[in-house]
């Protein structure tokens, strides 16, 4: 599976748009990307998933470059509740020996009035 | 259906105590996946089932936890002669395998472990 890296923390105020960016230079030709949000005292809670070019949802959106070695997740205006860990994920989700998720140590968001 | 649910939400036990742990999935996923989650660290993967059957095991591991998943529904985690360093959030998560992909990957809010 592919590492990832990604800062340990973010801050941020209300209302703004939020990048986080994961390195994935390892990522092979079957990963897709994949994104968790973590609350303290919950488990992780799926946001956005990808493989190529820009997927987008109701939640965010995640924007991927041709040479798929990085991906960003962009938190439009966010808000005191989007105050969250955030983890990338890397693996191959159509294969059924990926059987578990590898996370990293994920980015801390803060986000303030 | 609510989701993947866990019980207890907490469990404060003495160091040599033996602790049990329940998940409930989501009734129509087939697999499900049990995690450990340190302070400030990222969920690492214990073990699996697909259906009742064990499936793979992390050298995470040790003997003195055992995971089991009767009829492939609910499944518990037990871990015997507790130790300070066993104190942790245990995640449970489930999803249906079908056709070779993985759908649904669902997370509980987990049990919260303290072994004084």
């Amino acid at each position: 599976l592919a590492k990832t890296t990604q800062p340990i923390s973010m801050d941020s105020y209300e209302g703004q748009e939020v990048n986080i960016t994961c390195s994935h230079n390892n990522i092979a030709t079957n990963d897709y990307i994949t994104w968790y949000q973590q609350f303290p005292s919950q488990g992780p809670r799926f946001i956005i998933q990808g493989y190529k070019t820009k997927v987008t949802n109701e939640v965010a959106s995640l924007f991927i470059p041709a040479d798929r070695k990085s991906s960003t997740l962009s938190l439009p205006r966010v808000s005191l509740s989007d105050t969250a860990v955030y983890y990338c994920l890397v693996g191959d989700m159509g294969n059924t020996g990926f059987q578990k998720l590898v996370f990293g140590t994920g980015t801390r968001l803060l986000v303030s009035p | 259906d609510t989701g993947v649910s866990q019980n207890p939400r907490h469990k404060i036990t003495k160091r040599g105590q033996n602790v049990t742990f329940r998940c409930d999935p989501i009734s129509e996923h087939n697999r499900l996946y049990w995690y450990r989650q340190t302070l400030g660290q990222g969920p690492e993967f214990l073990t699996y089932f697909q259906n009742e059957a064990q499936l793979e095991k992390s050298r995470l591991l040790s003997d003195r936890f055992s995971a089991e998943r009767p009829k492939g529904s609910f499944s518990t985690l037990e871990i015997q002669r507790t130790e300070q360093g066993d104190s942790a959030m245990y995640l449970c998560a489930s999803s249906l395998e079908f056709g070779g992909t993985n759908y649904g990957y669902t997370f509980g809010s987990g049990t919260r472990l303290t072994v004084v």
